[in-house]
């Protein structure tokens, strides 16, 4: 599975978009980009995952370059609630999660 | 929906000593990985079993830490003699193929 590179740390007020960038430049054709998040004391939580075409769900947006290269997490209005550490992973949809988690994006919400 | 059940939530012992945390999978799911989180760290996978079968088991060290699926529903992972190093949070996940949903863990602390 291809490696992903994030920000280790971002800040977002209360009521505003959230975008979590990540790179992932080697990812390859069959490969899937994938967002969990995990908040304190807690295990990581399943938010969104896109091939090639953008996605959108009841958490986020997930926003992948033509190239497929990077891809952005888009929270449209953050909370204080969604103070949490994302992980931006890359996998196939076989061979299950052997995928390295990275040490992820730790998002501040302030009010 | 039941989410994956691990216990206990929290486990002090001292080194040298042995200990065991036992995963419960949502119900269908074949696939089950137990993962270690290292303070600061992302969640290294450990051991990934399809029903009662080891499907990848290279990154455990396999001279202290052994791990088992009986039945192919609950699993329990094993350390002995546990190490200092071994402190971490044990995260148990199940998988039906696109998404992979974690537990809680278990916070195990070796004094």
């Amino acid at each position: 599975d291809a490696k992903t590179t994030q920000p280790p740390s971002m800040d977002c007020a209360e009521g505003r978009a959230a975008n979590l960038p990540c790179n992932h430049s080697t990812i390859s054709g069959n490969e899937y980009v994938y967002w969990y998040r995990q908040i304190h004391s807690q295990g990581p939580q399943y938010i969104i995952h896109g091939l090639k075409n953008n996605e959108t769900n009841e958490m986020a947006s997930l926003i992948i370059t033509e190239d497929r290269k990077s891809s952005t997490l888009i929270l449209p209005h953050a909370t204080l609630r969604d103070t949490a550490v994302y992980y931006c992973i890359v996998r196939g949809h076989t061979g299950g999660f052997k995928t390295i988690f990275g040490a992820g994006t730790r998002l501040f919400v302030k009010a | 929906e039941a989410g994956v059940a691990q216990s206990p939530r929290y486990k002090i012992i001292e080194k040298r000593q042995s200990v065991a945390f036992w995963c419960n999978p949502i119900s269908g799911h074949a696939t089950l990985y137990w993962y270690q989180q290292i303070l600061g760290q992302g969640p290294k996978l450990l051991i990934q079993f399809q029903n009662n079968g080891v499907v990848d088991d290279s990154q455990l060290p396999k001279d202290r830490f052994s791990a088992e699926r009986l039945k192919g529903v609950d699993s329990t992972l094993k350390i002995q003699p546990a190490k200092l190093e071994d402190s971490a949070v044990y995260l148990c996940a199940s998988s039906t193929g696109s998404r992979a949903f974690f537990g809680q863990g278990t916070r195990l602390t070796v004094v």
